[in-house]
């Protein structure tokens, strides 16, 4: 089974600054990898999907990049809104397991 | 508008066995892929299963293989998890979730969650 890291495990940053989250795959899965916003208490939010697109209606400031087993999520701009917890998820081969997430706090 | 409503979140004895369901509405059911995943409280994401249009191919979670079966009644837009031999570590919020069509495993829409608490 493919196994899915994230770092860092949590992240303060402040409103306008740039914040970046790193995913690893313990294997290769090509552009296979979403990332999902969760916020308290709410059922997790598609943001970018096949390493790099962008969902219908998410804000560009959110972008993804990556292949093979390295990808990462920037949020340029940094927003109030934005503190929540993000997952990567790869896409390639069942089970299609979750990173372990990372807390974004805006300070 | 796309919904996803679980419901039969409950508190279940270990051993016991249990079944959860999700109606959905606002899109063609039967043209979507459809996966469950959960979260045990204040824990992460994990996906638990997936199944096909037609309910002809699914897949499972090492975890849950052999306990859980996923299926879906494309007539009744409805999808189940039927969980059997539940043991503590089930309890979580299981959340029923549609895949963007011919895209793998990509959730576009979630449910709000249905609880499922394993104790005695």
């Amino acid at each position: 089974d493919i196994q899915m890291s994230q770092s860092p495990s949590s992240l303060s940053a402040s409103i306008g600054d740039r914040a970046t989250i790193t995913c690893r795959a313990s294997q290769m899965i090509t552009t296979s990898l979403n990332w999902y916003q969760q916020k308290p208490g709410k059922p997790p939010i598609l943001l970018i999907y096949s390493a790099s697109t962008l969902q219908r209606g998410v804000p560009s400031r959110f972008s993804g990049n990556g292949s093979g087993t390295h990808f990462t999520l920037t949020v340029s701009g940094l927003q109030p809104e934005d503190s929540a917890t993000y997952y990567c998820q790869h896409s390639y081969v069942p089970p299609y397991s979750f990173g372990p997430g990372t807390k974004l706090q805006i300070k | 508008e796309v919904e996803l409503v679980e419901s039969g979140g409950d508190l279940v004895q270990p051993g016991g066995s249990h079944r959860i369901s999700c109606a959905v509405s606002g899109f063609i059911f039967s043209s979507h892929w459809m996966s469950w995943v959960r979260q045990a409280p204040g824990r992460g994401l994990e996906w638990v299963a997936n199944i096909k249009e037609d309910g002809s191919v699914k897949h499972y979670v090492d975890s849950v293989k052999g306990r859980f079966t996923i299926s879906r009644d494309n007539a009744k837009n409805s999808l189940y998890l039927q969980m059997d031999s539940l043991r503590a570590e089930d309890t979580a919020v299981y959340y029923c979730a549609r895949l963007i069509s011919g895209i793998p495993e990509t959730i576009d829409y979630w449910g709000q969650g249905a609880l499922v608490t394993v104790s005695s």
